[in-house]
């Protein structure tokens, strides 16, 4: 099984509002990701927890806020986002971090700020 | 620093055409990973084959076959007998392996396939 969910599938939020996006897998890794990804574009990383810590942060907006609660759970609070934030966002797992191993991507929740 | 290029940007062909998706890529590293990932309209990137630095044979998977040659960097993908469930993005990535740190995925433009009936 090499299933990662997420949810929701998709959102519309405010840009006042306060949303989170929510990530599990079932595939005992250590290490889980978030990307994001513009229309037409490559997936872009945002953030990597390795062993529920964080260990990169590739200089995100502090409206996005990341949270791993357990080894199977990866959250991503939204607050005051701007419309350009609006895209597809990606979370992905892998047994490790090291680049070795092969990352396995969820379904995306497509978010629409207004 | 890594790169991955994916020259070509959309390729239309009719089914049972057969195709294949270029990626070159660039890495000063003796001991590197690559990937190839399909990305329907519906979102998910679906992973598809992970090859890594030492190992240049090459691959079938069913109609996927992968042609890794290091001479070249490159790691092309080809399509038999395409089928329109195979319209797709495709994207081509790589990874060095960094022991004790975190390594990244860099990934190439991607590749816009259409196949039509």
């Amino acid at each position: 099984d090499t299933e990662v969910t997420q949810t929701p599938k998709h959102l519309v939020m405010g840009m006042t509002n306060k949303k989170s996006l929510k990530c599990e897998q079932h595939m005992g890794h250590r290490a889980m990701y978030w990307y994001k990804q513009k229309a037409k574009k490559p997936p872009e990383l945002m953030f990597v927890y390795s062993y529920e810590k964080l260990s990169i942060n590739e200089s995100v907006p502090s409206r996005f806020s990341p949270e791993c609660p357990n080894s199977s759970l990866l959250n991503l609070h939204l607050h005051a986002l701007q419309p350009e934030d609006s895209a597809l966002y990606l979370c992905a797992s892998s047994q490790g971090s090291s680049g070795v191993e092969t990352q396995y991507f969820g379904p995306g929740t497509r978010l629409l700020v207004l | 620093a890594q790169k991955v290029t994916q020259a070509q940007t959309e390729i239309s062909v009719v089914e049972k055409e057969d195709v294949t998706l270029d990626c070159v890529y660039e890495t000063r590293d003796t001991t590197y990973y690559l990937f190839w990932y399909k990305q329907p309209p519906s979102g998910e990137l679906v992973f598809l084959i992970r090859r890594n630095s030492f190992d240049e044979q090459n691959e079938i998977s069913g109609r996927y076959s992968w042609n890794f040659q290091k001479s070249t960097s490159s790691f092309n993908f080809t399509i038999t007998a395409s089928q329109v469930v195979d319209s797709a993005v495709y994207f081509c990535a790589l990874t060095e392996s960094l022991a004790g740190a975190n390594s990244k995925l860099t990934f190439g433009k991607g590749i816009t396939l259409s196949v039509r009936p």
